[in-house]
């Protein structure tokens, strides 16, 4: 059980689109989602949290208006960025928790590169 | 805010061989620790974690970590290393009571050698 899925793995788009990142848990609902961004041999960076039905929350740093997150269910949440720009290219990993459980649960992640 | 040391980059063993993959962290308190393992293609699995209670955790695959709080420190250790234990391993904390926020060291990098 508690099996969070990414789509896509990867992706390749121009500079100047947007790209969206689903992430579901598949065999729970999630309460709440949160968005990592990992460099090349680097740790993940929390981008931003997002509780189903409202609003994200995002770490300092972060520009919502370029990673616009939804969380429109307990089952999903998406991460378009906007505006897609070659120093956004990384690997995006989203991770969901059940409840106020302390325990996340982490999808496999999307490479994303930007040409 | 907390934060987490792990001073390892890379760590090559051989199989068979014990492990310890070292972890300190900065924080006011007593933070809640987990051990996880990345493998390509795959997600974050959790191997362990600490809340309270028995300093020494048992995890899966055979892992254990124990937490020092003398010394800030959670290290996971395993007795005997197998190849398919090749992978990344972040340490992390969260605050308790901190929205189950967590923060990741840098990782460490484990080969084993046949």
């Amino acid at each position: 059980g508690a099996v969070v899925s990414q789509h896509p793995s990867r992706v390749i788009c121009k500079s100047g689109t947007s790209v969206k990142i689903e992430c579901r848990s598949l065999d729970f609902q999630a309460t709440t989602m949160f968005w990592y961004r990992q460099f090349p041999k680097k740790s993940l960076m929390l981008m931003a949290t997002s509780n189903e039905g409202s609003k994200a929350t995002y770490e300092q740093g972060v520009e919502k208006d370029k990673f616009l997150i939804n969380h429109a269910s307990l089952t999903l949440s998406t991460l378009t960025v906007t505006s897609a720009h070659p120093e956004d290219s990384s690997f995006y990993i989203c991770s969901a928790r059940e409840g106020n459980s302390y325990e996340q649960y982490f999808g496999p992640g999307t490479r994303l590169t930007v040409t | 805010a907390q934060s987490v040391t792990q001073p390892d980059i890379h760590i090559t063993v051989s199989e068979g061989a014990s492990l310890e993959l070292r972890c300190n962290y900065s924080y006011g308190a007593t933070p809640y620790l987990f051990w996880y393992v990345q493998s390509p293609g795959q997600g974050l699995q959790l191997l362990l974690k600490y809340f309270s209670g028995d300093t020494l955790v048992q995890g899966i695959k055979g892992f254990e970590a124990e937490f020092k709080r003398s010394q800030s420190s959670f290290n996971l250790r395993k007795p005997s290393v197998h190849w398919s234990d090749a992978a990344e391993y972040f340490c992390a904390v969260a605050a308790p009571g901190g929205g189950n926020k967590l923060t990741f060291g840098t990782g460490t990098q484990l080969k084993v050698e046949l």
